[in-house]
């Protein structure tokens, strides 16, 4: 089966500790993203990278940040968790080639700080 | 900026009947994707259908369609005979330019119920 993995679906966690979550992706694409969606269902993109580049939403705090094995992995680490990192984080991936723009998601990890 | 808007918070339908979904997009590029996407209620997200801005013709996949106005920045989704399974959350996003590392920027949402 081709898609994309996430692992844990669900994490709790205290203020100030340190997570991280896996994503694995089995289509074959060049490219993966982390989104982040709020209680309101909002997402928003956090980090997008490929072999060539990384790129940050400048909206990110410094406390996140992605981390690649290679290009079919791409993990997200949060150094010290604050209240607000509770949501759903979901990790996507896309070709970077032809005309096939459109990204695949995980089923998401729900993500709470107590 | 780029900047994705749906106005519509829910919409109820019966079921087998037709449900029409508003979008409308801001960007100052000249080319740029349009997408829509289902989050159901175990909250997977799944790609449904693409616009692409270049293209005249609205995009049709099986039951969905595309209501494509450019001139009015404006991408509707279409779902003809609605099934209880296409109750879910659809969400409308846009990519601009080249730039495949390029995120997708998401509108809300709309949260469709399809009644029998």
């Amino acid at each position: 089966e081709t898609a994309v993995f996430q692992t844990p679906n669900y994490h709790v966690t205290q203020v100030g500790n340190e997570v991280s979550f896996n994503c694995k992706q089995t289509l074959g694409h060049d490219t993966m993203y982390w989104y982040k969606q709020d209680s309101k269902k909002l997402l928003k993109i956090m980090f997008s990278y490929n072999n060539k580049q990384l790129i940050v939403n400048e909206t990110v705090p410094r406390r996140f940040s992605p981390q690649s094995s290679d290009k079919a992995h791409l993990n997200l680490r949060i150094k010290s968790v604050e209240p607000e990192d509770s949501a759903v984080y979901l990790c996507a991936s896309s070709r970077d080639w032809g005309n096939s723009y459109e990204q695949y998601f995980g089923p998401g990890t729900r993500l709470t700080v107590l | 900026a780029q900047k994705v808007t749906q106005t519509q918070t829910s919409i109820s339908v019966v079921e087998k009947t037709t449900v029409t979904m508003d979008c409308v997009y801001e960007t100052r590029d000249s080319s740029y994707f349009l997408f829509w996407y289902k989050q159901t209620a175990s909250g997977e997200i799944v790609f449904l259908i693409r616009q692409d801005s270049y293209k005249k013709e609205n995009a049709t996949v099986g039951h969905y369609s595309l209501n494509f106005q450019k001139p009015k920045s404006s991408i509707g989704l279409i779902i003809t005979a609605t099934q209880i399974e296409d109750s879910a959350v659809y969400f409308c996003a846009m990519r601009e330019g080249d730039n495949y590392a390029q995120g997708l920027t998401f509108g809300l949402g709309t949260r469709v119920s399809v009644f029998p």
